[in-house]
This record gives structure tokens, sequence and C-alpha cells, in this order.
């Protein structure tokens, strides 16, 4: 089983659409999670934290469940320009931040 | 926050040649860095961890003696691909994480191509 697990995608969804990624991991050693998003060949960038109160920003809602060892990013009123890969990144203190393999949004006119 | 610089962005040059990339954190001191490796519609790979002062942690399957890792100070660490082939040809990024931090924040990359 891989330590960080995404949904394959590809998601396609019209603007406006309310669209949600799941992520799980296995180390329930795990302390920090975060959301980054990776548009083509560009660098990944931080989209949020998540803790486990859950968290929002904007239009993007992040919950975190340690019990299940599940994180989900919710994005609402999708926008063209929300178009990316998402990524959920897990990591245990003092080791490295693993990536989940990414799930890619398309937002379509 | 956090600005990490990543030199060149891209890459060309002839088989058997190498070539470095560069990685420095220009608003905080980094001990650690990591570098990734990206295929095309692939998820990063993460190829190293590099640490100030001392040898570089390779990830099962890294060539050491290929990719050449040195982190000579606390905001600079560099990468270098010998006698690449086009097989090497890939996305190569570098992350730092602020001491203290949680964050991890990444260069603009580098794409190389080998011909």
């Amino acid at each position: 089983r891989k330590e960080v697990e995404q949904d394959p995608g590809p998601f396609n969804v019209p603007e406006g659409a309310t669209v949600a990624f799941n992520c799980t991991y296995s180390n329930s050693a795990s302390q920090s999670f975060f959301w980054y998003r990776q548009d083509c060949r560009k660098e990944p960038k931080l989209l949020m934290s998540v803790y486990s109160s859950g968290n929002e920003d904007g239009r993007f809602t992040a919950q975190l469940n340690r019990a299940s060892q599940y994180i989900s990013l919710l994005i609402r009123d999708s926008k063209l320009s929300d178009s990316a890969t998402y990524l959920c990144v897990v990591n245990v203190y003092g080791q490295n931040f693993v990536f989940g393999p990414g799930t890619r949004l398309s937002v379509l006119p | 926050g956090a600005v990490v610089s990543q030199h060149p962005s891209r890459v060309i040059c002839k088989s058997g040649t190498s070539v470095k990339i560069e990685c420095r954190s220009l608003d905080f001191q980094a001990t650690t860095m990591f570098w990734y490796r990206q295929f095309p519609k692939q998820s990063l790979m993460l190829m190293a961890t590099s640490n100030e002062g001392s040898k570089a942690t390779y990830e099962q399957g890294v060539e050491k003696d290929k990719f050449l890792i040195n982190h000579a100070s606390l905001t600079l660490s560099t990468l270098t691909v010998t006698s690449a082939h086009p097989e090497d040809s890939s996305f190569y990024i570098c992350s730092a994480k602020p001491g203290g931090g949680e964050k991890l924040f990444f260069g603009s990359g580098t794409q190389l191509s080998v011909l």
C-alpha cells in the first residue's frame, strides 16, 4: 500500500461546480498535512495546511480525520484558474514529506 | 512565504555532459533541502535529502555517483547530474523547510533535456 493515496482523477467539472478531493495516508504517526497545487511544468505551491478542526480559506475547505487517516479538500464555485493537479502531502516530524500522486482537475467553461 | 530560488530553469545539453542545478533559500536558512524528479504526467519522486555539512541521503534506486549533491552552506544546495543521458531528461525540483517551520517551499524547477 502506498503511503499517501489520492483519487486517481482526472476530474472534469464545469465552472461553478463544487468538487471534492480525497486522500488517505498509512502512517499513523503523521503529524502535518497539506494540500499543494501544481500547474503543468511548474513547481508545487502550498494551497493550505490541514488542521484537525478543519479549516477554510475562501472557496477552499480542508478536513482531517485522524482516526480514519483521511484528508479532504473541497473547492466551491470552481473557477477556470483552479485547473491544476492537487497534491496531498503528509509529514512525520523529523522525517520526509510524502507526496500523494496527485489528482488532476480541469474546470471547463 | 519563504522564497526558494532554483537555477537554471531550463537546460538543453548533449549526452555525456554534466549539468549543475542550484537551489538557494533566499530569506531563511535551510539545514535540509530536498531534491525531486518528475517525469511527464507522473508524481514527484524524492531523489535525496541534502543535509548542510554532511552527506546527502539518497532514496532507494537513486545513484549517488550520478546525482552528486553538495550542501556547503545553509542557503545553497547543488545537484549535479553527471554524464547525463537522454533518460535523465526530466523536471528537477528542489525544496526547503525553514528551521522550526512545518511548511515546505519549492524552487521553480529545472527542465533538463538531454539530446
